[in-house]
């Protein structure tokens, strides 16, 4: 089974700070996707990188995908404390039936 | 707003019961599924639907039935709860561009 490894566990900054969090793998991703999820909702899908080497943005959220495929990063600049929530990544599988595995996530707070 | 509803959004029960947990949804999209999210493993899948009655297990299905009799309903029923399903539950759909799954906004079940 995959295993995605998240760091870090926790992380909590000030406003205006930036921060770079991590998913790796134990074997290479056919697709990574990036979720954030706020207390008491479920996780909302912020990307989905596919190609080794690509890099997506979304506002402050730039979004590595490893060349080998085996990692990825979320990258955010000068964070709000919107910013605040669980940021998970997720590799999809079993083909068409596009199940996910997640990883353990990243506890981010932004502290105002 | 991918029209998906979960209910109830909170539970306690007693070790030993059944509980049934449903999840609606209104586009009537093909593929449903059931995660559980519990601390330091993150999201797991527990069942998955492609259609009415057609169901298949994920990773953590053992205590664990679902039924789909209809397109827009996806039950997940633990049919003798045991403390070790206390756990928010989550079932999403996959709709949109790119397959994307949405999210419902989750049930708290605690098993005393």
């Amino acid at each position: 089974t995959q295993l995605l490894e998240q760091s870090p566990q926790f992380l909590s900054i000030q406003e205006g700070e930036n921060l770079t969090v991590y998913c790796n793998s134990s074997s290479v991703f056919s697709s990574l996707q990036w979720y954030r999820q706020e207390p008491g909702e479920g996780p909302v899908l912020l990307v989905t990188v596919v190609t080794g080497g690509e890099v997506k943005k979304l506002k402050r959220l730039t979004f590595q995908f490893g060349d080998a495929r085996k990692d990825s990063s979320l990258h955010i600049t000068a964070a709000q404390p919107g910013d605040t929530g669980l940021y998970l990544c997720a590799e999809s599988y079993g083909g068409a039936t596009n199940k996910l595995i997640f990883g353990t996530g990243t506890l981010l707070a932004v502290q105002p | 707003d991918a029209g998906i509803t979960q209910s109830p959004r909170h539970k306690v029960t007693e070790t030993g019961t059944p509980v049934t947990l449903r999840c609606h949804q209104t586009e009537n999209h093909r593929y449903m599924y059931w995660y559980r999210q519990d601390p330091g493993h993150g999201l797991r899948l527990i069942h998955y639907s492609y259609g009415v009655k057609d169901t298949d297990k994920g990773e953590v299905s053992d205590g664990y039935s679902v039924s789909r009799s209809k397109t827009e309903d996806f039950l997940l029923t633990l049919e003798s709860a045991t403390s070790s399903q206390t756990s928010v539950y989550f079932c999403a759909i996959r709709t949109g561009p790119g397959e994307k799954l949405f999210f419902g906004s989750g049930t708290q079940l605690s098993v005393l």
